[in-house]
């Protein structure tokens, strides 16, 4: 079956530093990735997105992830951390297999200090 | 922009009650979704529908059921709330074929005492 881990519930980090969220993925096919963000109150709204090529992908706010097959991962990176950038992330995975049907991780909370 | 828009963001019902969740998207997509997001569970899929009324059943579709008359509407219902459906309902729509990622509304809050 068709899962998505994030290993981290909460972190802390000061801002301007450098973040990094983990995501690992268990699926048998080529899947698709994605990140989410959701501001206290809010909807989802999407970071970024991998279907195929290049394993680099760039998204909204300055955020990039990486796609590693190898590990099963797509951890979620940004080199510099704002203060507006505090919410929760979800990592997803979807696949034509599953019918459109995504697969949520149970998210990263980010807390930002001055 | 795709807009998803859900009717109500807090909703206070009674256990028993009869509850309807309607949602609405306005980019003609094929595939709707409803979600329901709970802390540390993360968001879990109690139903969609890829078509007018067509629907399938999510990981969690117990005491749910859906409607989808208009390709713009999906509607969620509780048929009788209990206090475990206390939870953040969620909306998403996207579009069939090779742009795949799903939009969602701003969320319903719903509490049930």
């Amino acid at each position: 079956a068709q899962s998505v881990t994030q290993p981290d519930i909460h972190i802390t980090v000061s801002e301007g530093a450098s973040l990094e969220l983990r995501c690992n993925y268990s699926y048998g096919a080529t899947p698709y990735l994605f990140w989410y963000v959701q501001s206290p109150g809010q909807g989802l709204q999407l970071l970024l997105k991998y279907f195929s090529g290049d394993t680099l992908v760039q998204g909204i706010k300055g955020f990039e992830a990486e796609f590693k097959r190898s590990q099963s991962s797509f951890n979620l990176r940004k080199p510099s951390v704002h203060w507006s950038d505090a919410a929760e992330y979800f990592c997803a995975v979807g696949a034509v297999e599953t019918g459109n049907q995504f697969y949520f991780g149970t998210g990263t909370s980010l807390t930002v200090i001055p | 922009d795709v807009k998803v828009t859900q009717s109500s963001r807090y909703l206070v019902k009674r256990t028993g009650e009869k509850v309807f969740l309607e949602c609405v998207q306005d980019m003609d997509h094929e595939n709707m979704f409803w979600y329901r997001q709970d802390p540390g569970l993360g968001l879990r899929l109690i139903y969609f529908s890829y078509d007018v009324k067509m629907k399938e059943k999510g990981d969690i579709p117990e005491g749910y059921s859906v409607s989808r008359e208009k390709k713009e509407r999906f509607s969620l219902i509780l048929e009788s709330a209990s206090t475990n459906q206390t939870s953040m309902y969620l909306c998403a729509s996207s579009p069939s074929g090779d742009s795949y990622e799903q939009y969602f509304g701003p969320g319903t809050r719903l509490t049930v005492t």
